[in-house]
């Protein structure tokens, strides 16, 4: 079962920023925060991801809360091109390899003119 | 550099057949992993290779196997299919298994119909 609880839709108007909420309560000390989006037809696509600082990229910003227990991830100025499936996920490291990603539900997120 | 590629892109099979799926990662890249994704289930995890050995497995049946050769590229197959292993099968690679940013990079899947 995934371990994270995002909303099912939000729309967001274009040029505006989108801030994505995701729920991780149970999350655990060696567990990363990630993010990917998956566009219409296409492949998922790797965002950002985060341990307990908050992160930016040229495609987003992630804010993780202190207690981790959830996060927030922010395209700043979306665009029509943004609207997709985006998923949170939390994936365990166990120092020399990874635990795999399950995906949940996701939020679909609708960029509007 | 070229991106993950999937062969074939469309497939058809009647049930009870068998299935094999190819996936090459990108170049360099020595991890890949299996996904199946419906619009009941969602993205489920299949399963990881790196280095020709299996590292992580889903919860999938045994009908539903891979292998990964040495110059990375990786197969799955599906045994006695049936109808609800009707999917986008979709392949992701990542450069090193170690990294701290494990990136996964995807393909755009083999879209997989069972009649």
């Amino acid at each position: 079962d995934a371990k994270t609880t995002q909303p099912t839709s939000m729309d967001c108007a274009e040029g505006r920023a989108a801030n994505l909420p995701c729920n991780h309560s149970t999350i655990s000390g060696n567990e990363y925060v990630y993010w990917y989006r998956q566009i219409h037809s296409q492949g998922p696509q790797y965002i950002i991801h985060g341990l307990k600082n908050n992160e930016t990229n040229e495609m987003a910003s992630l804010i993780i809360t202190e207690d981790r227990k959830s996060s927030t991830l922010i395209l700043p100025h979306a665009t029509l091109r943004d609207t997709a499936v985006y998923y949170c996920i939390v994936r365990e490291s166990f120092g020399d390899s990874w635990g795999k990603l399950q995906f949940g539900a996701g939020t679909q997120v609708v960029v509007t003119p | 550099k070229a991106g993950v590629t999937q062969t074939p892109r469309y497939l058809i099979k009647t049930r009870g057949q068998q299935v094999t799926l190819s996936c090459s990662p990108i170049s360099g890249h020595r991890s890949v992993s299996w996904y199946q994704q419906t619009p009941g289930q969602g993205l489920q995890f299949l399963f990881e290779y790196f280095s020709e050995t299996q590292r992580n497995k889903g919860n999938f049946p045994g009908r539903f196997s891979g292998r990964q050769f040495s110059n990375s590229r990786s197969e799955m197959n599906v045994s006695t299919l049936e109808l609800g292993d009707s999917a986008l099968y979709l392949c992701a690679s990542s450069p090193v298994q170690r990294a701290p940013s494990y990136e996964q990079y995807f393909g755009p899947g083999t879209r997989l119909t069972v009649t």
